[in-house]
C-alpha cells in the first residue's frame, strides 16, 4: 500500500515567519508531487505542483522535491493569517494512471 | 465562467435510502474522480474515470456506484450498502495525460449525513 505521511500538526508560527511543511512518500517512482491548501469546511485548492528535483518558487511559495530521499516540501514566506489551514500532499500513484494519494494533511496557524 | 460544480451542498440521508450527488464540469477535462474524506483524514478515492463510458473502482469502492455517460458529468450514487456514509464528498477533474499525473481541481463538496 503505498503512503504518504504528514506531520498532523497543528504548526505555529508567527506572522512574518516562515512556515515550513514537509511530506514523505513510499513509492519510489513516483513522478508528480502536488500541494493543496485546505480551509475548514472547504474543499482543497491546489497551490502547488512539482515533477522535478529542486526548487519552484510561486509567490510566497516554494516547493522543494528531493526524490532520492523521498521527500516533498512546502515553505511560506511571509506568512499571513489568512495562510491558516489544512495542507495537503499528494502524490502519483506509478502503477495506476491517473491516481493521486493524498496525505492527511498538516494543520498550520499563523498566530498574529 | 469554467470550474466544477457539485449539488446538493447538503444532503441527508435515511437508512435504506439511495442517493446520487450530481457532479457536473466545464474544463472539457477528460478525467474525473470522487473523493471521501472523513474528519480530520485525507482523501480516499472511491471511483475514477478517464473516458467516458470507463470507470475504475478506487481504494473504498464498496456501497458507491457510479456512471459516465458524458464527459461533463459524473454522479455517485451512495446505496444503501454503505454503512457508514457521513462524510464529505469531493469530486474532482484533471486532463487525462499517460505521461504524467496532472493536477486536479477539486468542486465545492458535498456533505452528507445519516439520519
Amino acid at each position: 500500500q503505498k503512503e504518504v505521511e504528514q506531520n498532523s500538526g497543528p504548526l505555529s508560527v508567527p506572522e512574518g515567519a516562515i512556515a515550513s511543511l514537509n511530506c514523505t512518500y513510499s513509492d519510489r517512482v513516483s513522478q508528480s508531487f502536488f500541494w493543496y491548501r485546505q480551509y475548514s469546511g472547504k474543499s482543497p485548492e491546489l497551490i502547488m505542483s512539482i515533477y522535478s528535483n529542486g526548487d519552484k518558487e510561486d509567490g510566497r511559495f516554494t516547493a522543494q522535491l528531493n526524490k532520492a530521499s523521498q521527500y516533498v516540501s512546502l515553505l511560506i514566506r511571509d506568512s499571513q493569517p489568512s495562510d491558516s489551514a489544512t495542507y495537503l500532499c499528494a502524490v502519483n500513484e506509478y502503477s495506476s494512471a491517473s491516481k493521486i494519494i493524498f496525505g492527511s494533511g498538516t494543520r498550520l496557524s499563523i498566530r498574529p | 465562467d469554467g470550474g466544477i460544480t457539485q449539488s446538493p451542498k447538503y444532503l441527508f440521508r435515511k437508512e435504506g435510502q439511495n442517493v446520487t450527488l450530481s457532479c457536473e464540469q466545464n474544463l472539457n477535462h477528460d478525467a474525473m474522480y470522487w473523493y471521501r474524506q472523513d474528519p480530520g483524514q485525507g482523501l480516499r478515492l472511491i471511483y475514477y474515470s478517464q473516458i467516458v463510458n470507463d470507470f475504475q473502482k478506487g481504494d473504498i469502492a464498496e456501497g458507491y456506484s457510479v456512471s459516465r455517460e458524458k464527459k461533463e458529468s459524473f454522479p455517485l450514487t451512495v446505496t444503501s450498502a454503505q454503512k457508514n456514509p457521513t462524510a464529505f464528498y469531493l469530486c474532482a477533474s484533471s486532463i487525462y495525460s499517460q505521461v504524467l499525473i496532472d493536477e486536479q481541481f477539486f468542486g465545492p463538496g458535498t456533505r452528507l449525513t445519516v439520519l
